[in-house]
């Protein structure tokens, strides 16, 4: 079954802590590994993607950690801020059309000042 | 910045009624897609078009729904006889091409009484 499993559900984190959401899947077909963020009443927006052949991408405070052997994926949020908190999705998606993407259940991330 | 744009952005039917739901996405964008996310539940794909056709859908995606793009800048989603069930918010998404990540709009609130 092509399954993303996302976890935590929520996560509070101090201002200037790490954010770490983590997610598994079970597809071996899946390649392309992308995280959504979304704000209430708002689309899900790209953050940062990342395809099997890498094992870690960068982006400003955004890293994406990538683990082929266990099926296994993570976003960190280095330096979380106040305006980071929202709900984080990952997803996974195969054939590199990315069609039929599928999303975890999504993680509520709050930081606090 | 392009955006993919979705209207109404709140949509009230009776049960039993037809709805159209209208999206704009990105104009050289040659994938579509909608997906639909139940209040405090992920984000569930529905169906992908590409060449004036479907070439993915989802178990979701029953012969109450159809897709279409009548014009050159319009890809619709119709659901032909709501239930209380179809109630969600319903996002479209558009891509350019192959390996290019998918871009949302701010979606459509689908309520049904």
């Amino acid at each position: 079954q092509q399954q993303v499993k996302q976890s935590p559900q929520s996560l509070i984190v101090q201002k200037g802590g790490i954010s770490i959401i983590n997610c598994a899947y079970e597809n071996t077909a899946f390649d392309y590994f992308p995280w959504y963020q979304q704000f209430p009443g708002k689309g899900p927006a790209l953050l940062i993607a990342i395809r099997p052949d890498v094992s870690e991408k960068k982006e400003g405070r955004f890293t994406i950690s990538f683990n082929k052997s266990a099926k296994q994926f993570s976003l960190h949020i280095m330096d979380s801020q106040p305006g980071d908190s929202a709900t984080y999705f990952c997803a996974a998606s195969k054939g590199g059309n990315n069609n039929d993407m599928r999303f975890g259940a999504g993680t509520r991330l709050t930081v606090k000042p | 910045e392009p955006e993919v744009t979705q209207t109404p952005s709140h949509q009230v039917t009776q049960m039993g009624q037809e709805v159209i739901l209208r999206c704009v996405p990105i104009s050289n964008h040659l994938y579509f897609y909608w997906y639909r996310q139940i209040l405090g539940q992920k984000v569930e794909f529905l169906v992908s078009f590409y060449n004036n056709e479907i070439s993915e859908k989802s178990e979701i995606f029953d012969d109450q729904f159809s897709v279409e793009r009548p014009d050159g800048s319009n890809f619709t989603l119709k659901i032909r006889s709501t239930k209380l069930e179809d109630s969600a918010m319903y996002f479209c998404a558009s891509r350019l091409g192959a390996n290019q990540p998918q871009h949302f709009g701010d979606g459509t609130r689908l309520s049904i009484l």
